[in-house]
């Protein structure tokens, strides 16, 4: 099946700065959306974007199909950041059946 | 107010006992699913459901059970089959593939 990598595994920043997380996968996708998972466990949808780039205030995402890989920006970070960023994909083969990096992990202090 | 309710949200389970764990959605949603997410790890698809008294197994679906007899609950039930149910467990749902798909607040199971 296809396989999903997200870099770096862990981040420390102070805040203010800005941050790039990347997700990698190995197969053509037309599913690709980023997720924050708050301390409480919450999950919530940052970007649905199988291609392309979008923003949303701090947050931007860039998704390029053909070389398979996504990239999320935070700009301005605040601690309020801080939790776990998972990239989730589904093959083109598969859309219903989304499948999870195993996340990057950030931490913004003040 | 819209959204996905998952019950209980902590859970403890004896040996040999079968749980069930809770997901009601009110979003209208066709697709809805169960992932399991254990301690500094990713979510793993345990079933998913894409209309009623349909659904597919996942790649954990071992030791689990699932029904959808109405469009709004996908019940999970952790059976005594799975030998190592202590985990978190998500419960989402999204109108179709090409939209963003949304979870609920997660039931901590947990083994006494």
């Amino acid at each position: 099946g296809i396989q999903v990598e997200q870099s770096p595994p862990d981040l420390i920043l102070q805040e203010g700065a800005n941050s790039t997380l990347r997700c990698n996968f190995s197969d053509s996708v037309n599913n690709l959306q980023w997720f924050h998972q708050n301390p409480w466990g919450q999950l919530i949808n940052l970007f649905y974007i199988p291609s392309g780039t979008k923003q949303n205030g701090r947050l931007s995402a860039t998704t390029v199909a053909t070389e398979r890989y996504s990239l999320l920006y935070i700009s301005s970070s605040q601690t309020t950041d801080s939790g776990v960023y998972f990239c989730a994909v589904g093959s083109s083969y598969n859309t219903d059946k989304l499948i999870f990096g195993t996340g990057t992990r950030l931490q913004v202090f003040p | 107010d819209g959204g996905i309710t998952q019950s209980p949200k902590y859970l403890f389970r004896k040996e040999g006992q079968n749980v069930t764990l809770s997901c009601e959605q009110n979003l209208n949603h066709d697709a809805m699913y169960w992932y399991r997410q254990d301690p500094g790890q990713g979510l793993r698809l345990i079933y998913y459901s894409q209309i009623v008294n349909d659904f597919q197994k996942g790649d954990i679906a071992e030791g689990y059970s699932v029904s959808r007899e109405k469009k709004e609950s996908f019940p999970l039930t952790v059976t005594s089959a799975q030998k190592n149910p202590t985990a978190f467990y998500l419960c989402a749902s999204v109108r179709d593939s090409s939209e963003k798909l949304f979870f609920g607040s997660g039931t901590q199971l947990s083994v006494l």
